[in-house]
């Protein structure tokens, strides 16, 4: 079972374009919704993060959206640039588990052509 | 300092036999994490260190996968009888609390796995 679902697989934008990822989630107890970015050969980094206690979160060009009751979350790309051709994940975590390890989405490929 | 480092970066070994992969993570950080990430997959989690001690070993997918982290600071994820179906990104994470808190957890660059 899936627990955060991403969408969609690849996503191709032109340069200046706005870019939009798309997670949904099952389990109630996630209480920390982080955003990772992934170049080939490097390890995932933490883009943006939201507490659910808030709906919207800005930092730069990067927006989160935050749907609590559809138990939906979104990442908005403004101004999109080459350099943001990247692989984004969405996930989740619950702070107050035994581990708070983080439950990634499948993964968005997202291209930005110039 | 540096960041999470892993070595060896990159490991070919033939079905059946044993392997062990290194994680250093960032000096100071307390809790550490081992994920698997297969093509084209998010990364799933194998198992969390609180300091020397293995608090969720949840993720390891069976009895032939075993870590540790004797001095709560490297940690080695050792694979036993190797199958092809274990070829995959092994990456590793280090935060500075863990459990119970919203740290950011820093990951290395991982060791990729391949089983002929």
């Amino acid at each position: 079972q899936q627990q955060v679902k991403q969408s969609p697989q690849s996503l191709i934008v032109q340069k200046g374009g706005i870019s939009i990822i798309n997670c949904a989630y099952e389990n109630t107890a996630f209480d920390y919704f982080p955003w990772y970015q992934q170049f080939p050969g490097k390890g995932p980094a933490l883009l943006i993060a939201i507490r659910p206690d808030v709906s919207e979160k800005k930092e730069g060009r990067f927006t989160i959206s935050f749907n609590k009751s559809a138990k939906q979350f979104s990442l908005h790309i403004m101004d999109s640039q080459p350099g943001d051709s990247a692989t984004y994940f969405c996930a989740a975590s619950d702070p107050g588990s035994s581990a708070s390890k983080i439950i990634f989405g499948s993964g968005t490929r997202l291209s930005i052509r110039p | 300092g540096a960041g999470v480092s892993q070595t060896p970066s990159n490991k070919v070994t033939e079905k059946g036999k044993y392997v062990e992969l290194r994680c250093d993570p960032i000096s100071g950080h307390t809790a550490l994490y081992w994920y698997r990430q297969s093509l084209g997959q998010g990364p799933e989690f194998l198992i969390y260190f609180q300091g020397t001690g293995a608090a969720d070993d949840s993720g390891l997918p069976n009895d032939r996968f075993f870590a540790v982290r004797p001095e709560g600071s490297v940690s080695t994820l050792k694979i036993q009888r190797t199958e092809r179906g274990d070829s995959a990104v092994y990456l590793c994470a280090s935060s500075l609390r863990g459990s119970g808190s919203t740290d950011t957890q820093y990951f290395g660059p991982g060791t990729r796995l391949t089983v002929l």
